[in-house]
């Protein structure tokens, strides 16, 4: 049974500064693996798609990375700003004809103005 | 562009009352749609996901059935809800195996 790990549960630092954010998971059979972030109460909106076949993908100040050998994805987050508060969740999608992902509990996230 | 959109928002049921949500998306047609559960303290879980119309997996045998009535559109239902059903439900699309998965604005679901 695929589980995704998330380290730290809960992080807060100041504002400008570069952060990772880390996912592990235990089955390397994967299709992709995507982060989202979830702000209070309201569904996930996502923010980076990795395929199995790749290793990193951009958008602005993100940047993710897939290591699915060593079942390790990093989200990192530069020049930090208040409004990047939230929680952070990495999902996995699995090979072999199932669907549906399997998610870490998530990150959350604190930027200090 | 593509939306979905769920209903309703909030929703406060007795123990032993029904439960229908829905679930429906615009822009897009033949889409693979899911329902997740978030509860209190634990991670999102997938409840059930549809490949076509009348086509339903479930992956977590519980108090909870799916349909999927028409190609755009998925129901959440119970016909005695329990405590532990309580929780904020997203439902979520995307274009097929292996891309990326769009969620909605969730229903929060509150069995008293």
């Amino acid at each position: 049974k695929q589980e995704v790990t998330q380290i730290p549960a809960a992080l807060s630092v100041p504002e400008g500064e570069n952060l990772v954010l880390n996912c592990s998971f235990t089955d390397s059979a994967i299709y992709n693996l995507q982060w989202f972030r979830q702000d209070p109460g309201k569904g996930l909106t996502s923010l980076l798609l990795i395929q199995s076949s790749q290793r990193e993908q951009t958008s602005g100040r993100l940047n993710a990375s897939l290591d699915k050998s060593s079942g390790r994805s990093t989200l990192y987050i530069a020049a930090s700003q208040p409004g990047d508060s939230a929680t952070y969740l990495c999902a996995v999608r699995l090979g072999g004809g199932a669907d549906g992902l399997t998610f870490g509990k998530g990150t959350h996230l604190i930027i200090q103005p | 562009s593509q939306t979905i959109h769920q209903w309703p928002a909030t929703l406060v049921q007795p123990v032993g009352s029904p439960l229908s949500l829905e679930c429906t998306v615009e822009g897009t047609s033949n889409p693979n749609l899911y329902w997740y559960r978030q509860a209190a303290g634990r991670g999102l879980q997938l409840l059930f996901y549809s490949v076509g119309i009348g086509q339903i997996s479930s992956e977590v045998p519980q108090n909870l059935s799916a349909s999927r009535p028409q190609d755009r559109q998925f129901i959440l239902s119970s016909k005695k809800l329990l405590l532990s059903d309580s929780g904020f439900y997203l439902c979520a699309w995307s274009p097929g195996l292996a891309n990326e998965q769009f969620f909605g604005p969730g229903t929060r679901l509150t069995v008293l």
